[in-house]
């Protein structure tokens, strides 16, 4: 099993849709999660830290279920803006071992 | 303004010229590592540092080699290029708070092209 896995997508919505994102990941003793938004090959940004059961931000929710081990990434009311590649991070081993694994990434696309 | 820099942008170069791309960060940040993007495989991380004078390696370093001899620099350097390493390269820094990296702060990136 990969240590973090994605499903590359694409998810295509129309613009105003509910779609959701899961990232599953190996490391039981993970204690920390992250969602980054990268548009077109730009440089990866910060969309949500997930320390605990989760994360909300407006639009955004970010869940842990640690039983499954995965990691969930709730978008709503989809604008065209939100098209982009969500990628997942999970650090590796136990913590600060500042080794990092990221999923390949899931690809949004909104249509009007 | 708090950034991360990279330089060069854009290389294109041959196999075995030795080159050097340059991180600087201006955010006092003690983490700072190399990663690759490639198609299909995402981002795969080279190098990291903790502080000044702590190197690690990430998932990829063959290849590769970095220092930190300054907090605010961490260049990565390719001593013999191949074709292979063709690539996108990010550099990031954060903070380290207590159990774990805090946000990485990401350069623009470095597109790389050995032929």
């Amino acid at each position: 099993r990969k240590e973090v896995e994605q499903d590359p997508g694409p998810f295509n919505v129309p613009e105003g849709a509910t779609v959701a994102f899961n990232c599953t990941y190996s490391n039981s003793a993970s204690q920390s999660f992250f969602w980054y938004r990268q548009d077109c090959r730009k440089e990866p940004k910060l969309l949500m830290s997930v320390y605990s059961s989760g994360n909300e931000d407006g639009r955004f929710t970010a869940q842990l279920n640690r039983a499954s081990q995965y990691i969930s990434l709730l978008i709503r009311d989809s604008k065209l803006s939100d098209s982009a590649t969500y990628l997942c991070v999970i650090p590796s081993g136990s913590s600060n071992t500042g080794k990092l694994i990221f999923g390949q990434g899931t690809t949004l696309q909104v249509k009007p | 303004e708090a950034q991360v820099t990279q330089n060069p942008r854009y290389l294109i170069t041959v196999t075995g010229k030795k080159l050097t791309v340059t991180c600087s960060q201006n955010m006092n940040h003690e983490y700072m590592s190399w990663y690759r993007q490639d198609p299909g495989l995402g981002l795969r991380q080279i190098y990291y540092s903790m502080n000044v004078e702590v190197t690690d390696k990430g998932d990829v370093p063959e290849g590769y080699k970095v220092s930190r001899k300054e907090k605010r620099n961490f260049p990565l350097i390719l001593e013999s290029p191949s074709p292979n390493q063709t690539s996108l390269y990010f550099c990031a820094s954060s903070f380290i708070w207590t159990s774990s990296t805090d946000t990485q702060y990401f350069g623009p990136g470095t597109r790389l092209t050995v032929l």
